[in-house]
């Protein structure tokens, strides 16, 4: 099946500084997607990508549409605490239907932020 | 709204035992989907329903079964529990069409012993 690889798989960072993450694929994906799961909660989504090339904001994140169609990368600008938790990447190919049942997650990167 | 709501939060079960999770979602949506989250692995796809009466198969289907016969809600079961299905679950709905993005409960966190 298709795979996601996400990295880093972890991030130490200080209060303050920007964050980069991205997603890598040997397959095409139609939309990339950003989610981030506090603790003890269900992920919560973040930004979504459809269109190769695509660059889009969401307040101190931003995140890109590679354009060969296989990458992905989030960045977080000035952290702050609460933005600790766990990121993920996912990849959605078109069925020929048009539903959205398959997305591929990246397995996480945990981001720890220090005050 | 309560979204997606997921029960129960927390189980223990032996090896052996049956159980099921249940979701329901008041988003109207066609779309419902059960994950389970392992450490180091991510997300990965169990069932999934794309209408009421109608369920599929997802990427780690063995040891599960689903039913969908309401709209609103999606049951997972657990027939004959296994140490390996110790994971913590996850729902999720959404309505049909490529920009409907996936709104997931809280989760259910299972241990069997």
């Amino acid at each position: 099946g298709q795979q996601l690889n996400q990295s880093p798989q972890s991030m130490f960072i200080q209060e303050g500084e920007d964050v980069s993450m991205n997603c890598t694929s040997s397959s095409i994906f139609n939309t990339w997607l950003w989610y981030k799961q506090d603790p003890g909660e269900g992920p919560v989504l973040l930004i979504a990508l459809y269109k190769a090339g695509e660059l889009t904001s969401n307040g101190r994140l931003t995140a890109q549409f590679g354009i060969t169609r296989k990458d992905s990368f989030l960045n977080i600008s000035a952290s702050i605490p609460s933005d600790v938790g766990i990121y993920f990447c996912a990849g959605q190919t078109e069925s020929s239907g048009g539903s959205n049942y398959k997305l591929t997650f990246g397995k996480g990167t945990l981001l720890t932020v220090n005050p | 709204n309560a979204g997606v709501t997921q029960t129960p939060k927390f189980r223990v079960l032996k090896t052996g035992q049956s159980m099921t999770l249940l979701c329901a979602q008041d988003m109207n949506h066609e779309y419902m989907y059960w994950y389970r989250q392992d450490p180091g692995m991510g997300l990965r796809l169990i069932h999934y329903s794309v209408g009421e009466g109608t369920t599929a198969k997802g990427e780690v289907p063995d040891g599960y079964n689903v039913s969908r016969l309401k709209k609103q809600n999606f049951l997972l079961g657990l027939e004959s529990a296994a140490p390996s299905q110790t994971s913590v679950y996850f729902c999720a709905s959404s309505y049909a069409g490529r920009r409907s993005p996936l709104h997931f409960g809280n989760g259910t966190r299972l241990t069997v012993t």
